[in-house]
């Protein structure tokens, strides 16, 4: 158990629907990444937060959002929802010093 | 752009040393790290690198030699379980301190 704690677990969903996922970092951890897993691809990094602002943008598309919130944890939002953008979403956190990041157990989101 | 390159599979035996070798060529590099992920389940951090040389941490361990952008995992004594997707991922010198990853080894460990 690496700390980080993901909801849900599961999401099943069809095309053109919002869903929100929800990411509890370890306690202590100001930064939290967000990745997004495809079948057929490696890890890709969407976006990275540190103690409530936006730190560091990778490939994430205009339809999806994140935020960071006083508590330190982090919401992704993933809007107009296409069958492509059925995958794994991995959180992430790490300390202040950014070492080693530490995965939260991920949300499977399934569009149909 | 950053580029990131690792064998996509590879095979040993039970009790055997395997190593995986990573390359990149990315715009900023501050550090390398291998994680280990199951099918279906969350990376684990397995080992850090940010200067050149070997660093051992029990049946693992990992080269890193900055000059070539080159490193590699080794795994000793392999055990059934170790059968998994080994990550390569680099932490860019960027404001963000971002990660990225590489495509994955994905070992199998025969009896």
């Amino acid at each position: 158990d690496s700390g980080v704690t993901q909801t849900p677990k599961h999401l099943i969903t069809a095309t053109g629907q919002r869903v929100t996922l929800r990411c509890s970092p370890r306690s202590g951890d100001l930064s939290v990444y967000w990745y997004q897993q495809s079948l057929d691809q490696g890890l890709q990094f969407l976006i990275q937060y540190y103690n409530g602002e936006e730190r560091a943008k990778g490939n994430i598309l205009e339809r999806f959002s994140a935020q960071q919130f006083p508590d330190l944890h982090s919401e992704l939002n993933l809007s107009s929802l296409e069958l492509g953008d059925s995958a794994l979403y991995f959180c992430a956190s790490s300390e202040p010093e950014y070492n080693e990041q530490f995965f939260g157990p991920g949300t499977r989101l399934t569009v149909l | 752009g950053q580029n990131i390159d690792q064998p996509t599979e590879m095979t040993a035996t039970e009790g055997a040393i395997v190593q995986i070798n990573c390359t990149y060529q990315t715009s900023g590099f501050n550090g390398l790290f291998w994680y280990q992920q199951h099918a279906g389940e969350a990376p684990t951090f397995l080992s850090y690198n940010v200067l050149d040389g070997l660093e051992e941490k029990g049946r693992f361990s990992s080269f890193l030699s900055r000059s070539k952008g080159y490193s590699y995992l080794l795994l000793k004594e392999l055990q059934m379980k170790d059968s998994a997707s080994y990550l390569c991922a680099v932490r860019l010198r960027d404001y963000g301190q971002n990660f990225v990853f590489g495509p994955g080894t994905r070992l199998s460990v025969l009896p």
